[in-house]
This record gives structure tokens, sequence and C-alpha cells, in this order.
């Protein structure tokens, strides 16, 4: 049974490009939360999905962040127009319906703008 | 507004000496809470997860403590190895509808050979 898997594990972008984030969860999870965490910080909530719908958003800049978790595929945290101050690491967790307590953690995306 | 903050902030300690990593949260309306291990440049690792209705977990040489009247969880490291240097990070899932984990900002760890 595969874990969360994330891709890119690196991504490199000027500033001004867009940037996409893609995260698989484990088999039988249905369950999808992105989680930003910026150079010397904790890790804080961005979003929380399941398939095609949006739960929680309240953790997401207002502005040029979009997350999505469609039915077929991964989930996709989209970063437009980036800025270098959007420069972290970003990951995925995974859970069942009914323990999300219990998330199962990605290798998470590095993201470093130029 | 739940806060987790984690005390010391890096700790460095020889081999062998068994040690304490400290986790307090405002809020104790608190549903779980789970220790993770991050070692740099890579993901979580999950270590011990507390339920709110236990007083804690054990796994090998770690042990780790959730006291909710107090807002307080710790974790002990028996025997410490140079292969326990990570960061250790604690999270609090919060009751009433918000599942999400809230994180403190870890504690790095240092063992010396």
């Amino acid at each position: 049974n595969a874990g969360v898997m994330q891709n890119p594990r690196h991504l490199v972008r000027r500033r001004g490009q867009e940037a996409r984030l893609r995260c698989s969860p484990m088999k039988g999870h249905s369950h999808v939360y992105w989680y930003r965490q910026l150079p010397e910080e904790g890790l804080k909530f961005m979003v929380y999905l399941q398939k095609e719908n949006i739960i929680d958003e309240s953790g997401m800049p207002k502005e040029r962040f979009s997350a999505e978790f469609p039915k077929e595929g991964p989930s996709i945290l989209r970063i437009q127009q980036v800025v270098r101050g959007d420069s972290a690491a970003y990951f995925c967790a995974s859970s069942t319906r009914d323990k999300w307590y219990e998330q199962y953690f990605g290798p998470g995306t590095r993201l470093t703008v130029t | 507004k739940q806060e987790v903050t984690q005390i010391p902030a890096a700790l460095s300690v020889p081999e062998g000496e068994n040690l304490v990593l400290n986790c307090s949260f405002t809020d104790s309306a608190i549903y779980n809470l789970q220790w993770f291990r991050q070692d740099p440049g890579k993901g979580l690792t999950s270590l011990l997860l507390i339920q709110s209705s236990q007083r804690e977990q054990t796994s090998g040489r770690l042990n780790a403590s959730l006291d909710k009247s107090s807002g307080r969880s710790t974790l002990y490291i028996a025997a410490s190895q140079p292969g326990d240097s990570a960061t250790y990070l604690c999270a609090g899932g919060l009751v009433g509808g918000s599942e999400k984990l809230v994180f403190g900002k870890g504690t790095k760890l240092t063992v010396n050979p």
C-alpha cells in the first residue's frame, strides 16, 4: 500500500510564473489536507478537501492560491503569479472519512521562487 | 484560537541520555495530540497518537503523555541515540468540526555520539 505521493519533490519557479503541486492520497483515503511550512516555522493548515468538494479553505491566502480534488486524479494546489514569499515546503496529508485525526503525510514539495 | 508551543526550540544531548520534549496548547478542547518526527528535507513520520480519552502512549523507547487540564504533552525519549537526531513536532487535532491539525514549531534534537 503506497503512502501519500507528492510531485514534484522540488520545484523552481521565477516570480510571476505558476506553480502546480500534486498529491495522490493513500489508497482508501477520501480526505486530503494541504499544509505549508515556511522556513523556521511550523506547518500551517491551508485547505481540506474531499473529492470534488472543498470543505475548509480557511488557511488559504485569498488571492493567487487555489486547490482542487477532482473525481479522477490527484489533488492539485495551484499558485498563480508566484512571489518569493511563496518559497516553502508544501505538505499534503490524507485520511479516511472517520479518522480525520490520523493524517498521513507525503514527502512534501519544496518550492523555490527565484 | 488554538496555539501550540514547543520548548525548547533546540536541544543537544550526549548519546545515552534520557530526555523530555515539551508541548503546550492553549485550548483544552483538543481531540488528540500527535508527535511527529521530521528529518531535514524530508516529510513527517508519525511517532505517537494520543486520543483525548487517553493519558499516554508508548512505542519502544518513546513515551508520550497528555494532560488536557494543564494543556501539556511531553515526549520522553529513553537512552537517546545519534539516529534520534531530527526535529520533533507536536500537533493537536481540534474539537468542534475543524478537521485540521495545529502544529508547534518543533524542537530540533541533536544527539552527539
